[in-house]
């Protein structure tokens, strides 16, 4: 069965540093994985996706992820913090059943930003 | 325009009664489903229609019924409401061969009193 595990439950960084969210999968087979991000009080916007085509996969707002078989990660990254990244953030790996797609999530990671 | 939306956006309700929730994609969408968000912010998945056919179920206790009207419409019908069914309800919906992308609504916060 696919997993997804997020290290660390809550990251924070100053305004203008390197973010840096975790995010290591289990899979069987070649996976499908996605990083949303959920505002408080709204639904999950997907940031990014890697669906077996470039390892390193840019997404909106200057965040990108890199896929690493070998370590079986997808650790998700941006150059420089803003204070509206501030968010909580979830990796999902999918299983594709029948036209459809089961996303397995990771338990999340409260990003906060310092001034 | 609004893409895949939840009425209510918020639902407050006793023990032991029925309720249900509406969504509605726009998006031209073959698939949809629901998810349940606890209180702490875990996701996961409960059903999945696609053309109207159940796809995914979930365990989930037999009280939630999950019925889908057209490729558009996926409602929940949740009878006999327990305190542990209080929670953030999120549709989404997705189109086959778009590598699955989904698309979520705005979620349907269920408090039960």
């Amino acid at each position: 069965a696919q997993s997804v595990t997020q290290l660390g439950s809550h990251v924070s960084v100053s305004e203008g540093a390197l973010v840096l969210l975790r995010c290591n999968y289990s899979s069987s087979v070649p996976p499908y994985l996605f990083w949303y991000v959920q505002y408080p009080n709204q639904g999950l916007q997907l940031l990014l996706k890697y669906t077996s085509a470039a390892t390193l996969v840019k997404g909106i707002n200057d965040f990108e992820a890199e896929f690493k078989k070998s370590e079986t990660s997808f650790h998700l990254t941006k150059p420089s913090a803003h204070m509206s990244d501030a968010a909580e953030y979830f990796c999902a790996v999918s299983d594709r059943i029948q036209g459809a797609q089961k996303l397995v999530f990771g338990q999340g990671t409260r990003l906060t930003i310092n001034p | 325009d609004t893409a895949v939306s939840q009425t209510p956006k918020y639902l407050v309700t006793q023990m032991g009664n029925d309720k249900s929730i509406k969504c509605e994609q726009n998006l031209g969408h073959d698939t949809m489903y629901w998810y349940k968000q606890d209180s702490k912010k875990f996701l996961k998945i409960m059903f999945s229609y696609n053309n109207k056919e159940l796809i995914i179920n979930e365990t989930v206790p037999n009280r939630f019924s999950p019925k889908s009207p057209d490729k558009a419409h996926l409602n929940l019908h949740i009878n006999s409401l327990e305190l542990g069914d209080s929670a953030v309800y999120f549709c989404a919906s997705s189109q086959a061969g778009n590598s699955y992308e989904q698309y979520f609504g705005p979620g349907t916060r269920l408090t039960v009193t």
